[in-house]
């Protein structure tokens, strides 16, 4: 079936510092990729996303890209402030697969000053 | 702005209460979804709709039921609430073709402890 394989967390780095959060998966075919971002004491909100291969997805100064030879789906970003402090979910979404998202089981980011 | 409304943000039951959770959406979407947040988990799916009274069973679907008498409403019932039902629901919805354009709208949750 899919899944979706994310690196452990907690992950803390210093302010400014370069994050990259690893995401791989598991389905056949061509599913859509998502990063989504929980915010404490919040849902969770879409971050960016990408539907094909060598697709890029960005916002905020995140980005991702598709990679269907590594299915990966890695999240980066250059600077991190203190302000991105939260969970980071990817996820899939295979037509025919129940037409569903399957997520990983997140990542949490801690950016201290 | 489309919104997701979880009725409560906070709750507290006792061990055998019947709970209803209430989500609500105003996007005249089809597809309805029941997730629950545990640390280390992720997200789990508990039930989905796809339209008004139909229901399935997602991958933890045991001890709790579902209610869609109207698109804009899916509740989430737990029969006889137990302490391992303590965790974060969320609701979500999504049109049934642009789930794999856009995902899902997630609600702000609902944190539920059962003592």
């Amino acid at each position: 079936g899919n899944s979706v394989t994310q690196m452990e967390g907690p992950v803390t780095l210093s302010e400014e510092a370069f994050l990259t959060i690893n995401c791989t998966y598991t389905a056949t075919g061509y599913p859509s990729l998502f990063w989504y971002v929980q915010y404490p004491g919040e849902g969770l909100q879409l971050l960016l996303k990408a539907t094909k291969a060598d697709d890029k997805g960005s916002n905020k100064g995140f980005e991702a890209t598709y990679r269907k030879e590594t299915t990966s789906f890695h999240l980066e970003k250059g600077s991190v402030q203190v302000s991105d402090s939260a969970v980071y979910f990817c996820a899939l979404y295979k037509r025919g697969g129940g037409n569903k998202l399957t997520f990983g089981t997140g990542t949490q980011l801690k950016v201290e000053l | 702005d489309v919104k997701v409304t979880q009725s409560s943000r906070y709750l507290v039951k006792r061990t055998g209460e019947k709970v209803f959770l209430e989500c609500v959406q105003d996007m005249d979407h089809e597809n309805m979804f029941w997730y629950r947040q545990d640390p280390g988990l992720g997200l789990r799916l508990i039930y989905f709709s796809y339209d008004v009274k139909m229901k399935e069973k997602g991958d933890i679907p045991e001890g709790y039921s579902v209610s869609r008498e109207k698109k804009e409403r899916f509740s989430l019932i737990l029969e006889s609430a137990s302490t391992n039902q303590t965790s974060m629901y969320l609701c979500a919805s999504s049109y049934p073709a642009s789930g794999e354009i856009y995902g899902y709208t997630f609600g702000s949750g609902t944190r539920l402890t059962v003592v």
